[in-house]
């Protein structure tokens, strides 16, 4: 079975650009949930989405948006980009008969 | 409240040695899952061990074991026969119900940086 897979890996933007990632979950998972990782927060939850709707949301501003298609791949949005959302953003793949949670490889988001 | 607890420093291991990574955690709730993910400087957060609340055993997962103590809610990594692969952050993290389908938010602790010494 193929892995959790993210894209891009890297990422540079600018301020005020905006942004979007993608995840593709492994084959048969419906649930996939995002996580942004800092140095000084720490793994935070942002949101998670089951069968293209979101059933669970993170404190986060409105600038951090997701969604999930038919196929459970998922994309988040990021308007208008800070400095402070310069992290690696992961995506985490859950399901099975255990709702084991597999994470993709990341992206890493350096906003200038 | 925080609700998973990793407070060692950086820990060292000696290769080939055994070593244990602690974790405590907090919930109300009878039923919950925990996990132990592996990060390498990468940035991957590599799936290692789960052990679910009413698991009549501890987890085993080749080199690594997870030592469960329900009482005192710890669930301490053990990994055994230490290489210099391991060198890593390891996180554990917890999934409270449901423990399957919508619902897959995982909280996670800070994580604790293992180095294995050739």
């Amino acid at each position: 079975k193929a892995g959790v897979t993210q894209t891009p890996r890297y990422l540079i933007k600018t301020r005020g650009q905006q942004v979007t990632l993608s995840c593709s979950p492994i084959s048969g998972h419906r649930s996939v949930s995002w996580y942004q990782q800092t140095p000084g927060q720490g793994l935070q939850f942002l949101f998670e989405y089951f069968s293209e709707t979101q059933r669970n949301k993170g404190n986060f501003p409105g600038r951090f948006s997701g969604r999930q298609f038919s196929n459970s791949r998922s994309e988040m949005n990021v308007s208008t980009l800070e400095l402070g959302d310069s992290a690696l953003y992961l995506c985490a793949s859950s399901g099975g008969d255990r709702g084991w949670a597999f994470f993709g490889q990341g992206t890493r988001l350096t906003v200038v | 409240a925080q609700k998973i607890t990793q407070t060692q420093p950086g820990m060292f291991v000696q290769e080939k040695e055994a070593v244990t990574l602690d974790c405590t955690y907090d919930t109300s709730d009878p039923s919950y899952g925990l996990f132990w993910y592996k990060q390498p400087s990468s940035g991957e957060m590599i799936f290692l061990i789960y052990q679910g609340s009413y698991d009549q055993q501890n987890a085993t997962e080749g080199r690594y074991s997870l030592n469960f103590q329900k009482a005192r809610k710890s669930a301490n990594l053990v990994i055994s026969a230490s290489q210099l692969g391991d060198s890593a952050m390891y996180f554990c993290a917890m999934r409270e119900p449901p423990l399957t389908g919508a619902n897959s938010k995982l909280t996670f602790g800070k994580g604790i940086t293992l180095s294995v010494r050739p």
